[in-house]
């Protein structure tokens, strides 16, 4: 079946616009996560949803970044007022359990090709 | 905190040659423990995974890692690389909190092959 795809794949956005990156995760995956990758480094996370609830966001970097996954399938990150320092490569993954599943080989994540988003 | 380090920010090997990639880790308990690979432009591809049991691990595309715990590494291993194999790898661990696998990623080490 289809991967995770995220679209747009690349996006270049005024500072102070408000961008909307979107991810369609493999279809019955219940775990969706957001990664945010800089040039350069590995990627690190943001954001966290089992279903349509938002279990952690601890990793969002400041409140003009909010996620959503109202029905528990697509997901979309939102950057408001962007800054420079929002310029990365933003990585979505999804799987298809957690917790009670831990061990039974259907806790591997898998990303999409990303978004790359340049704010100039 | 968990941590990964790749110590290799950039290594080059000769084609036909074999690789090794190290990975270090810093976690209270056993962690669950991935390699990734990245191609330029392209998503992580998963190559393998180690959650418990047999500590040398068999992924994709003849990689292999050894979990050893004493040493709290696992490196990645290929006997002969393959021009393809040039790209970044990734190691990263999964926190064992219950429900939520966030993974922390190490800061990859670009893998470029020579003729």
């Amino acid at each position: 079946g289809a991967g995770v795809s995220q679209s747009p794949r690349y996006k270049v956005a005024k500072r102070g616009q408000d961008v909307a990156l979107r991810c369609d995760p493999i279809s019955g995956h219940v775990s969706l996560f957001w990664y945010q990758q800089a040039l350069g480094q590995g990627p690190e996370f943001l954001t966290y949803f089992q279903n349509e609830a938002q279990l952690d966001k601890s990793g969002l970097p400041s409140d003009r970044f909010f996620a959503e996954r109202p029905e528990g399938s697509v997901s979309t990150l939102k950057i408001q007022r962007t800054q420079q320092e929002d310029s990365a490569v933003y990585l979505c993954a999804s799987s298809l359990e957690q917790g009670e599943a831990r061990g039974k080989g259907q806790e591997t994540q898998y990303f999409g090709p990303g978004t790359r988003l340049l704010v100039l | 905190a968990q941590s990964v380090t790749q110590p290799d920010i950039h290594i080059t090997v000769s084609e036909g040659a074999s690789l090794e990639l190290r990975c270090n880790y810093s976690y209270g308990a056993t962690p669950y423990l991935f390699w990734y690979v990245q191609s330029p432009g392209q998503g992580l591809q998963l190559l393998l995974k180690y959650f418990s049991g047999d500590t040398l691990v068999q992924g994709i595309k003849g990689f292999e890692a050894e979990f050893k715990r004493s040493q709290s590494s696992f490196n990645l291993r290929k006997p002969s690389v393959h021009w393809s194999d040039a790209a970044e790898y990734f190691c990263a661990v999964g926190l064992s909190n219950f429900g939520n696998e966030k993974l922390t990623f190490g800061t990859g080490t670009r893998l470029t092959i020579i003729p």
